[in-house]
């Protein structure tokens, strides 16, 4: 298997532009998580999935963030409008049977908000 | 506010040293996980403790969970670059809680 595929590897935006996000989960795996990584907050859990319903979105930082996942293997992180306080390195996971289980991540999405 | 606190934060110690790093909380845990984070790269799982008092061995690397499952430990002999990276805990997940990671301790080996 080719792990957990993630796009692009670097985003450069600009404040106030829409952001999307991608993710393609290990095939099999239930379980499809969002994270955001910074020097100060370390890594949070944004949302996850299960059988692409989300579960719990309660690390979402405000509305402004938005998660799909339309299919079994696709999920989108969407940020709009975006802000330099967004910039961090984004990963997407994926597990069999929950965060029990062992987590595979994604490369990350390095993005920086200008 | 749930919290793992990991110690130190940052460590830069020469190849060939000892080390030990720390994951420690108030709260009991079902089990606990150690990942590690290499430079440009998503965390990898190194191992999960279940059993209070349990050691794990993963060729230099030895993990102890505490007696009272609040707390957890990360030996490493002999240092080599290759362990280079963020060292990250993380707790067992039950249904319904949330799932967070400890604080982080970042990890050089210099040659």
């Amino acid at each position: 298997d080719a792990g957990v595929i993630q796009s692009p590897r670097h985003e450069v935006t600009e404040m106030g532009q829409e952001v999307t996000l991608r993710c393609k989960p290990i095939s099999g795996h239930d379980y499809l998580f969002w994270y955001r990584q910074t020097m100060m907050r370390g890594l949070e859990l944004l949302i996850y999935f299960n059988n692409n319903v989300p579960i719990d979105d309660s690390g979402m930082p405000e509305d402004r963030f938005s998660a799909k996942m339309p299919n079994a293997s696709f999920s989108t992180l969407k940020i709009q409008p975006s802000e330099p306080r967004d910039s961090a390195v984004y990963f997407c996971g994926s597990t069999e049977r929950g965060f029990t289980d062992t987590q595979y991540f994604g490369p990350g999405t390095r993005l920086t908000v200008l | 506010t749930q919290l793992l606190e990991q110690s130190p934060q940052f460590l830069s110690i020469q190849e060939g040293e000892n080390l030990t790093v720390y994951c420690n909380s108030s709260s009991v845990f079902s089990s606990l996980q150690w990942y590690r984070q290499e430079p440009g790269e998503g965390p990898v799982l190194l191992v999960t403790v279940v059993t209070g008092g349990e050691v794990k061995k993963l060729k230099r690397l030895t993990f102890q969970f505490g007696d009272a499952r609040k707390d957890s430990s990360l030996h490493i002999t002999a240092a080599q670059p290759g362990d280079t990276g963020l060292y990250l805990c993380a707790p067992g997940w039950d249904t319904g809680n949330q799932f967070y990671f400890g604080t982080g301790t970042s990890l050089t080996v210099i040659p």
